[in-house]
C-alpha cells in the first residue's frame, strides 16, 4: 500500500512570493490533515479534511494561506504571500476514519519551505 | 485545552542499552489517546505505538513499550536494546474525543545513540 506523498520535497521562494504544496492520502482515507513544523518544535493543525468539507481551520492564518480538498482525494495548501516565518515543514497526514481521537494518522515527506 | 511536555531536549544512550523518553500530558477529556512518533533527520513522521486512555494494559510494539500512567498523566516510551537507526527525534501527541481528532504535539526529544 503506497503511503501519503507529499510535493514537492523542498522549495526556496522569496518573501511576498507565493507557494504550493500537493497532498495524495493513502488510498481510501477520508480525513487528510496539514500541520505545520517550525524548527524545533512540534507540529501544529493548519487544517483538517473531512472527505472534501473542512472540519477545523481555526489555525489557518487565513489571510495569507488557503488549502482545498476538491473531489475529497489529493489537496492543496497555498501561501500567498509568503513571509519569513512561513520558513517551516508542511506535513500532510492521513486517516482511514472521519476523525476519530483513536485513529492513527499516517504521514508524509514533509515539504520543507524556505523564505529568504 | 490539551497539553503535552516533553522535558528532555536532548537525551543519550548506548547501543543496546534501554532508554525511556518522558511525556506528560494534561486534557480534562475522560477519552484520548497516546501516540508517539519518531521523526528522523529525513523528516517523515513514522508512528511507533498508541495507547488508549481506556486501555487496561501498556502498548508494546516489538522493541517499544509505552509506560501509561493514568493518574500521573504521564505515557512515557521505553525503547529496548537501542539501535544505532534510533537516533531521531521523537514526538509524544495526544488526540482527545473533543477535538476531531487532531494530534496536540509536544517539544520533542532528540535520541542519540551511541556506538
Amino acid at each position: 500500500e503506497a503511503g501519503v506523498a507529499q510535493s514537492p520535497r523542498y522549495k526556496i521562494i522569496e518573501k511576498r512570493q507565493s507557494v504550493a504544496f500537493w497532498c495524495n492520502p493513502i488510498s481510501g482515507h477520508a480525513t487528510l490533515y496539514w500541520y505545520q513544523q517550525i524548527l524545533g518544535q512540534g507540529p501544529k493543525l493548519l487544517i483538517q479534511f473531512q472527505n472534501n468539507g473542512v472540519v477545523d481551520d481555526s489555525q489557518l492564518p487565513k489571510d495569507r494561506f488557503s488549502a482545498e480538498r476538491l473531489k475529497g482525494v489529493d489537496s492543496t495548501l497555498k501561501i500567498q504571500p509568503a513571509k519569513l516565518e512561513d520558513s517551516a515543514v508542511y506535513l500532510c497526514a492521513s486517516t482511514i476514519t472521519s476523525g476519530f481521537h483513536t485513529d492513527t494518522q499516517y504521514f508524509g515527506p514533509g515539504t520543507r519551505l524556505t523564505v529568504l | 485545552a490539551q497539553k503535552i511536555t516533553q522535558t528532555q531536549p536532548g537525551m543519550f544512550v548506548q547501543e543496546k542499552e534501554a532508554v525511556t523518553l518522558d511525556c506528560t500530558y494534561d486534557t480534562s477529556d475522560p477519552s484520548y489517546g497516546l501516540f508517539w512518533y519518531k521523526q528522523p533527520s529525513s523528516g517523515e513522521m513514522i508512528f511507533l505505538i498508541y495507547q488508549g486512555s481506556y486501555d487496561q494494559q501498556n502498548a508494546t510494539e516489538g522493541r517499544y513499550s509505552l509506560n501509561f500512567q493514568k493518574a500521573r498523566k504521564s505515557a512515557n516510551l521505553v525503547i529496548s536494546a537501542s539501535q544505532l537507526g534510533d537516533s531521531a527525534m521523537y514526538f509524544c501527541a495526544m488526540s482527545a474525543s473533543s477535538n476531531t481528532g487532531k494530534l496536540i504535539f509536544g517539544q520533542g526529544t532528540t535520541l542519540q545513540v551511541k556506538p
